[in-house]
């Protein structure tokens, strides 16, 4: 039972346009959820997260929103940079539940210069 | 910044030996660290929690036996793959997460080879 899902398994965007990740999940114990960067062989890099009590949260060149109600968060990079090529993951707790994180699949970002 | 670090990043070893990979927090107290594993093409899956000064928490369907879990202090965890066999060939990744904080921060990966 995938708690936590990104349907797009890829996604393909032009350089300097909006690039937009969906994420949905299911267990509405959740209450934290973070955004990870994944090369190859390489472990995640945390990008930035969002707590059940907000619904939008900016850092720099990210965006993360939050749909409670639908179960539903999107992470928004933009301007997108060809450096932004690479796997990301949408990740999910529930701080009562000890901060273990369930991930989703994944969703592969190629930004075309 | 929060740097955690993997030694060793890459090994290969033999079927029935056992392998130690290490987990540090550089710059910061980790009072739990996490054991994650990644096949190709698939996302993480946690393998374990660790406390410092108590037994690990296994996932369900993780050998405890097998895949051994110890964090003896605040900047160290290890995990000790047991008689390791060809289908524990994988890339083992651990995070850390900082006292009062929420957000795990991850090592760069040990990717193990079971010949």
């Amino acid at each position: 039972d995938q708690q936590v899902k990104q349907n797009s398994p890829s996604l393909s965007v032009q350089e300097g346009r909006i690039s937009i990740l969906n994420c949905d999940y299911t267990n509405s114990m959740f209450d934290y959820f973070l955004w990870y960067k994944k090369y190859p062989a390489e472990g995640p890099t945390f990008l930035i997260s969002i707590s059940s009590i907000k619904d939008k949260n900016e850092d720099g060149r990210f965006t993360v929103f939050l749909n409670k109600s639908a179960k539903h968060l999107s992470l928004h990079i933009v301007p997108s940079q060809p450096g932004d090529s690479a796997v990301y993951f949408c990740a999910a707790s529930a701080r009562a539940a000890g901060n273990k994180l369930t991930f989703g699949g994944g969703t592969r970002v190629l930004v075309k210069p | 910044g929060a740097v955690v670090s993997q030694h060793p990043s890459r090994v290969i070893c033999k079927s029935g030996t056992s392998v130690k990979i290490e987990c540090r927090s550089l710059d910061f107290q980790a009072t739990t660290m996490f054991w994650y594993r990644q096949f190709p093409k698939q996302s993480l899956m946690l393998m374990a929690t660790s406390n410092e000064g108590s037994k690990a928490t296994y996932e369900q369907g993780v050998e405890k036996d097998k895949f051994l879990i110890n964090h003896a202090s605040l900047t160290l965890s290890t995990l000790t793959v047991t008689s390791a066999h060809p289908e524990d060939s994988s890339f083992y990744i651990c995070s850390a997460i900082r006292a009062g904080l929420y957000e795990q921060y991850f090592g760069p990966g040990t990717r193990l080879t079971v010949t």
